[in-house]
């Protein structure tokens, strides 16, 4: 099976700054790479798909890159709405694997 | 409006059974593909089965494998999952949604909660 990590695990931020997220995968998945973010209580909302097509209705400040093995997730002004819990998920061949997940939190 | 809803979750015994249900409206559930996704609590998320639109190939992940079955009814606009032989460990959030490979899972139920206990 694929194994995913992610880091950082956590971060804290403040309005108006860039985060970057990234994530790992054991073996080459190609482009088959999604991002999530998930607040408390809620289901999970797809930003990236292909690792870094943005999803329609998804502002532009998110955006994905990288292929093969290693990939990134970057918000280039976070906003107040943005602190959630971030997931990456591949998709390449089953099982499709999420990441533990990236907790961005207000500084 | 599009939407998936799920049902069919609660309390069920170490061992028992329990059937959950995602129906879909507002879109054509028989084109799409779709997944259940679990997430125990206080947990990340942890994808369980995957359908294709016409019901043709199915997977599971392993820790599921053998005890749940995923199944659809396009012309009742419903998902299912079958969950038999129940642990502790199954107890999670189940969510339902509609995605496939290439571009991930755009739309998502609110979830249900299965708790298995004695």
């Amino acid at each position: 099976d694929i194994q995913m990590t992610q880091s950082p695990s956590s971060l804290s931020a403040s309005v108006g700054d860039r985060v970057t997220i990234t994530c790992r995968a054991s073996q080459s998945i190609s482009s088959y790479l999604n991002w999530y973010h998930q607040k408390p209580g809620k289901a999970p909302k797809l930003l990236i798909y292909a690792a870094s097509s943005l999803q329609s209705g998804v502002p532009s400040r998110f955006s994905g890159s990288g292929s093969g093995t290693d990939f990134t997730l970057t918000i280039s002004s976070l906003q107040p709405e943005d602190f959630a819990t971030y997931y990456c998920q591949h998709t390449y061949t089953t099982p499709f694997t999420f990441g533990p997940g990236t907790i961005v939190d207000i500084k | 409006e599009v939407q998936l809803v799920e049902s069919g979750g609660g309390l069920v015994q170490p061992g028992g059974s329990l059937r959950l249900s995602c129906a879909a409206s507002g879109f054509t559930f028989s084109s799409y593909e779709m997944n259940w996704v679990r997430q125990a609590p206080g947990k990340g998320l942890e994808w369980v089965s995957y359908i294709s639109s016409s019901g043709s190939t199915i997977y599971y992940a392993d820790s599921v494998k053998g005890r749940f079955s995923i199944s659809r009814d396009n012309a009742k606009n419903s998902l299912y999952l079958q969950m038999n032989s129940l642990r502790a460990e199954d107890t999670a959030v189940y969510y339902c949604a509609r995605g496939n490979r290439l571009s991930g899972s755009s739309l998502w139920g609110q979830g249900t909660l299965v708790t298995v206990s004695s």
